[in-house]
């Protein structure tokens, strides 16, 4: 089974709906971030978490809202979905504590691929 | 600044040997990762970064210049499934948040 989990993994939506993506990990780690990623942009950073208690805006936070539920589940909400936010969206996670001299390692889920018409 | 700069395409041949550059802005420089992205897939942890000199997995091998902002990644003994997105990215500060390059597309030719 997949450590990281996304759903769905592609959805069509219209302009002005609301849409959630979910992510969850069995991986066991603490921080958890969401990323978008449009053709020749390379990776952007939405918002992230270090904890449950714990959530950062990041580079593009401006049209979404996140849930961080429980330290295994990090949901990413678009309230009202525009044309310009389609694209494929990874969440990922890593852990703060150090494994084999580097810590924070970040490992993606599959991705959304979401459209907005 | 954040800029990642790595080429956007590259090209090479089966078997041979293929270096891909990334350079950055060294202001608070805390590591440096690769990344594989195969075409509508997940990106993968490759190789990792935080002191000079070349780090070596197998095929493939990082090195990174901190005092001159530089990484490549060296892939030896191409094969056709190295065909795939590479992505540069640079971990800055305590926040230790991920800054990506755009990527380079690397085309492994028969």
């Amino acid at each position: 089974d997949a450590d990281v989990t996304q759903t769905p993994r592609n959805r069509i939506t219209k302009t002005g709906k609301r849409i959630m993506l979910e992510c969850s990990q069995t991986k066991g780690h603490d921080r958890m971030y969401w990323y978008r990623q449009d053709p020749g942009l390379g990776l952007r950073l939405i918002y992230y978490s270090f904890d449950v208690k714990d959530i950062n805006k990041g580079e593009i936070s401006d049209g979404y809202s996140v849930s961080r539920q429980a330290q295994a589940k990090f949901s990413l909400s678009l309230e009202s979905a525009i044309p310009n936010q389609t694209a494929l969206y990874f969440c990922a996670t890593s852990d703060s504590r150090t494994s084999g001299g580097i810590t924070d390692t970040q490992y993606f889920g599959p991705g959304t691929r979401l459209t907005v018409l | 600044g954040q800029n990642i700069d790595q080429p956007t395409e590259m090209t090479a041949t089966e078997g041979a040997i293929v270096q891909i550059n990334c350079t950055y802005q060294t202001s608070g420089f805390n590591g440096l990762f690769w990344y594989q992205q195969h075409a509508g897939e997940a990106p993968t942890f490759l190789s990792y970064n935080v002191l000079d000199g070349l780090e070596e997995k197998g095929r493939f091998s990082s090195f990174l210049s901190r005092s001159k902002g530089y990484s490549y990644l060296l892939l030896k003994e191409l094969q056709m499934k190295d065909s795939a997105s590479y992505l540069c990215a640079v971990r800055r500060g305590s926040a230790r948040q991920l800054t990506f390059g755009s990527g380079t597309q690397l085309t492994v030719l028969p």
